[in-house]
């Protein structure tokens, strides 16, 4: 079974501190994702990775920044946290270039106050 | 722009009835379409999806029907279950060269007992 892994499931911080979310992979996929899920927004893409050290903008990269030093890992960085950035945050991960099915882990719910 | 739409934010089904999810999109690039199922506070778990050389899968339950000249595909599930009371995800994946998936905003089915 593949597993997708997140370092928090809840988080609370305050506006203008430095966020960090980790994410880890177990199955050697080469691509990971990271997504953010709003009510009635769905889910919309933040950054990609496709090879380590590699990152692509997805439709929402602003105020966000990545970082995937090794295959299994993929970290979501909010630079100065604010409060529209309040967020279910979704990592994923898939294998080659086919870009068939993604497997999503369980969510981190940030919450910015 | 949206290329990835599920008009119906919500369904409600009798247990036992058939519930039919639909999603129509407008990029002709698309070639391959997955639904997630997603419960609260969980990641989306994959559950079915088709090529668009075919037009019709079936998992069990789950069906899903591909209309490539309407741009619209459904997923029927019969029959309905309470468990299957989640947000259900359309996703597109645009030609074999691409990583990424472009989703809908989801519909919430409420299978009632």
């Amino acid at each position: 079974d593949v597993k997708v892994t997140q370092s928090s499931r809840y988080l609370v911080k305050r506006t203008g501190e430095k966020v960090f979310l980790e994410c880890v992979q177990d199955m050697d996929h080469e691509n990971m994702f990271w997504y953010r899920q709003d009510p009635g927004l769905g889910l919309r893409l933040i950054y990609f990775s496709y090879d380590v050290k590699m990152k692509e903008k997805g439709d929402i990269p602003e105020g966000y920044s990545v970082s995937r030093e090794k295959k299994e890992r993929f970290s979501l960085i909010l630079e100065s946290a604010s409060t529209n950035q309040t967020s279910m945050y979704l990592c994923a991960s898939s294998w080659g270039t086919g870009g068939y099915e993604q497997y999503f882990g369980p969510g981190t719910r940030l919450t910015v106050t | 722009d949206q290329q990835v739409k599920q008009n119906s934010p919500s369904l409600s089904v009798q247990e036992g009835r058939i519930s039919i999810l639909n999603c129509d999109y407008t990029n002709s690039m698309f070639d391959y379409f997955l639904w997630y199922k997603k419960y609260p506070a969980e990641g989306p778990t994959f559950l079915i999806s088709i090529s668009s050389i075919k037009d019709k899968n079936e998992d069990g339950r789950f069906t899903v029907f591909l209309n490539k000249s309407a741009k619209h595909l459904s997923l029927h599930i019969v029959p309905s279950q309470p468990g299957d009371s989640a947000v259900y995800f359309c996703a597109a994946r645009a030609g074999a060269g691409s990583y990424q998936l472009t989703f809908g905003k989801g519909t919430k089915l409420s299978v009632i007992p």
